[in-house]
This record gives structure tokens, sequence and C-alpha cells, in this order.
């Protein structure tokens, strides 16, 4: 079974800049949810998306969004870029929705905004 | 809202010696899960233990057993004849059992494990 991918691995980008990053989930799994771990910290809950649906948000502003696509691929994207936008975005899917779930975590994309 | 604390930012030991990471937590709900996750240079996230709060008995998994005492709100993961492999960053987990927002997990700081040949 293929597991979770990310891509790119790592990206440059420019303060005010926009950008896109992508996960493919595991095979079966129709749950998706970002996080952003900065340098040194913990990871921490973006958003989660469910059958095409946003349906949990952490602290983060709208210029943080996402989709997720029928074959339960997903994107985050942000706009207008910020020096502290710089971390390790890690995507994790699940086949269910429920609590029970385990989640289970791509490698990230290491995003670094000058 | 729901907080998570590890206050050992390094951790260090022996191969095959033992070592316990403490973890402590912050909740007003009575049912939820904690987790401990490794992360590896390779940036994964790997689940090694998971304990639901309802269930007494602690969990383990091979060499990793967990002290959940939850009136205490404390939860540490203790490593047993600990390997090379092993080191890595460590991370507690707080997820709650509402569905909304059920994938969202409340993380540590973490502690960083080294294992000394």
């Amino acid at each position: 079974e293929t597991g979770v991918t990310q891509s790119p691995t790592h990206l440059i980008k420019t303060r005010g800049q926009q950008v896109t990053l992508r996960c493919s989930s595991q095979s079966g799994h129709n749950t998706v949810s970002w996080y952003q771990q900065a340098l040194g910290q913990g990871p921490q809950f973006i958003f989660q998306y469910y059958r095409e649906e946003e349906n949990g948000r952490g602290n983060f502003p709208p210029r943080f969004s996402g989709l997720q696509f029928p074959n339960y691929s997903s994107e985050l994207n942000v706009n207008a870029l910020e020096l502290d936008d710089s971390a390790l975005y890690l995507c994790a899917s699940s086949n269910t929705q429920g609590v029970d779930s385990p989640l289970h975590f791509g490698n990230g994309t290491r995003l670094t905004v000058t | 809202a729901q907080t998570v604390t590890q206050s050992q930012p390094e951790m260090s030991v022996q191969e095959a010696e033992t070592v316990t990471l403490s973890c402590t937590y912050d909740t007003s709900e009575s049912d939820y899960y904690l987790f401990w996750y490794k992360q590896p240079p390779s940036r994964q996230m790997i689940l090694v233990i998971r304990q639901e709060a309802y269930k007494q008995q602690n969990a383990t998994e091979n060499r990793f057993s967990v002290n959940f005492q939850k009136a205490a709100k404390s939860f540490s993961l203790k490593i047993s004849d600990s390997q090379l492999g092993d080191a890595a960053m460590y991370f507690c987990a707080y997820r709650s059992t509402f569905i909304q927002g059920a994938q969202k997990l409340v993380f540590g700081q973490g502690t960083r494990l080294t294992i000394n040949p």
C-alpha cells in the first residue's frame, strides 16, 4: 500500500508570494489534515478535510486555505507569505474521520520564506 | 483549549538502558486519546503508542510502555533496552473524541532523545 506522499520536499519563496503544497493520501483514505511545524516546535493543526469539505480548523488566518479532490489528494495554499510561515508542513490522512482511525503522516514539505 | 507540555527538551541514555520521557496535559474533557510519536531525521511522524483515556490499563508496545495517570494528567513514555534506532524527536500528543476536527492533534514541544553507544 502506498503511503502519504508530499511534494515538493523543499521550497523557497519570497515574502508576499503565494505557494501551493500537495499531498497524496494513503490509498483508501478519505480524510486529510495539514499541520505546520516551526523549527524546534511541535506541529500545529491547520485544518482538516473530509469528502472535499473543510470540517475542522485551527488558529490560522484565512490566507491559509485548502482543497481536497475527488481522489482524496489535497492542496494547502498560503497567500501573502510572511517570514513566520517558514516551517515544515505535514500532511496526514486516515481512512475515516472517526477518532479511532490512526493518522498516517507524510515526510513533509520544508518551506523557507525569504 | 487543551495544552500539552513536555518539560525535557533533551534526554540521553546509554544503549540497552531504560529511559523515561515526561508529558503533562491539560483538558476539561473526560474522554480523549493520548499518543507518543517519533520523528526521526526523515521528518515523518511515526506512531509509537496510543492510550485511550477510558482505559485504566497502561498501553504497551514491545519495548515501549506508558505510565498514564489520568487524575494527575500525566502521560510518560518508557523505552526499555534502548537501541540506536530509537534516537529521534519524541512528541506527546492529545486528541479529542469530538468528530469535527477529529484529526486535530495537540502536540507538545518535543524531547530530543540521544542514544549513546
